[in-house]
């Protein structure tokens, strides 16, 4: 599997954006980009998912780099409850050996 | 509502002992992951099952055991030959085909 680099952690005032960086250089042409989050003390929660276009859901957006070797999920406006570390994993899509890993991730700190 | 049940929340055992911890969904999902996490760090995959009957040892199955006799249930036994068993641990599923996992809310497991 490609690895990932994220920051350990970020602030984020309430009510902004948070971008949330993630550089994935040796992502290989089938494997797609992930975002989860996990609130202190609970388990992961999916947030979003993209190949190679930009993708949108009601929680964030996810921006892909052309050359697909980095990437940005974007909270809108966030809120004290998106506070949470915010995992960035890149995996095939499926198969029988599908499996995903987590690294440390980034700490988002939203501030009142 | 359809999700995945961890049970209990948090587990006390004395050193030595085998201590089972279970996991449910009600989800019809096909994979069926655990994971550890300690302080700080990521999430660690232990074992996977992708069908019944059917599982695959992760990057930390050392000291662990796991049955799949039943699609909804995926229990993990917790050996006395694991030698650092307190941790939080995490159950997973997903739906084959599908790109996200759910995860339920955790076991903290300590050892004493």
């Amino acid at each position: 599997d490609a690895k990932t680099t994220q920051p350990p952690s970020m602030d984020c005032a309430e009510g902004r954006a948070a971008n949330l960086p993630c550089n994935h250089s040796t992502i290989s042409g089938n494997e797609y980009v992930y975002w989860y989050r996990q609130i202190h003390s609970q388990g992961p929660q999916y947030i979003i998912h993209g190949l190679k276009n930009n993708e949108t859901n009601e929680m964030a957006s996810l921006i892909i780099t052309e050359d697909r070797k980095s990437s940005t999920l974007i909270l809108p406006h966030a809120t004290l409850r998106d506070t949470a570390v915010y995992y960035c994993i890149v995996n095939v899509s499926g198969g029988s050996n599908y499996k995903l890993t987590f690294g440390k991730g980034t700490l988002l700190t939203v501030n009142p | 509502d359809g999700g995945i049940t961890q049970s209990p929340k948090y587990l006390f055992r004395k050193e030595g002992q085998n201590v089972t911890l279970s996991c449910e969904q009600n989800l019809n999902h096909d994979a069926m992951y655990w994971y550890r996490q300690d302080p700080g760090q990521g999430l660690r995959l232990i074992y996977y099952s992708q069908i019944v009957n059917d599982f695959q040892k992760g990057d930390i199955a050392e000291g662990y055991s796991v049955s799949r006799e039943k699609k909804e249930s995926f229990p993990l036994t917790v050996t006395s030959a694991q030698k650092n068993p307190t941790a939080f641990y995490l159950c997973a599923s997903r739906t084959g085909g599908s790109y996200g996992y759910t995860f339920g809310s955790g076991t903290r497991l300590t050892v004493v």
